[in-house]
């Protein structure tokens, strides 16, 4: 499978742990998005990658979220001391660039259940 | 930052009927305009698209048609199928800032049999 994977796809913690999130693009691509979305609500922009450097953060991304993207391949996801208000489904994103800019192909998600 | 509507919230439409979901959005910049369809429990799938250089695409069923001067554009879906019922997201691309799609709040579409 050539497409976006992303993994854990399901994860339960208890309030105040830390959980991590991975994500593998699409292999040419070279922009990485991080979304998040909850229940009857449309995808929401975390945080994006161009290769290695994180160009920008959503403020919906407090200090306790941290992305990185280490070589400009996978990129990790990591939420520190869990809230349940952080319950959601955290998608994962990539994109080409040039005229193919914008167009994003997601993974299947890592859903987090904050009890 | 970009502001996305879309409306209807939750559309039903007899199965054979034509179901229409229109969006409209904030910044003039904006160049991509992309739907998304996404099952239950499933990741969103881009289903049609349209850059801001023409006011209309067409893929077999599905049709998006883009008003750039009223800042709207629409999914036509035509000879709608039970496996047509999902939640559609539209999409707007600026191309700065956040450099990323700013999606609707999606529409409910439901094909009754």
């Amino acid at each position: 499978d050539t497409g976006v994977s992303q993994d854990p796809r399901h994860k339960i913690t208890k309030r105040g742990q830390n959980v991590t999130f991975r994500c593998d693009p699409i292999s040419e691509h070279n922009r990485l998005y991080w979304y998040r979305q909850t229940l009857g609500q449309g995808p929401e922009f975390l945080t994006y990658f161009q290769n290695e450097a994180q160009l920008e953060k959503s403020r919906l991304l407090s200090d306790r979220f941290s992305a990185e993207r280490p070589k400009g391949s996978f990129s990790t996801l990591e939420i520190q001391r869990t809230e349940q208000g952080d319950s959601a489904m955290y998608l994962c994103a990539s994109s080409g660039s040039g005229r193919l800019t914008g167009e994003l192909f997601f993974g299947e998600g890592s859903r987090l259940t904050v009890l | 930052g970009e502001n996305v509507e879309q409306h209807p919230s939750t559309l039903s439409v007899q199965e054979g009927d034509s179901a229409v979901i229109k969006c409209t959005y904030s910044d003039s910049a904006s160049n991509y305009f992309p739907w998304y369809k996404q099952e239950l429990g499933k990741r969103p799938q881009l289903i049609i698209d349209i850059r801001s250089n023409v006011g209309e695409k067409k893929d077999q069923r599905i049709a998006v048609t883009l008003n750039k001067t009223a800042k709207h554009f629409s999914l036509h879906i035509t000879e709608t199928q039970p496996e047509d019922s999902a939640v559609y997201f539209c999409a707007v691309f600026s191309g700065g800032g956040a450099d990323g799609l700013t999606f609707g709040k999606g529409t409910h579409l439901i094909i009754q049999p």
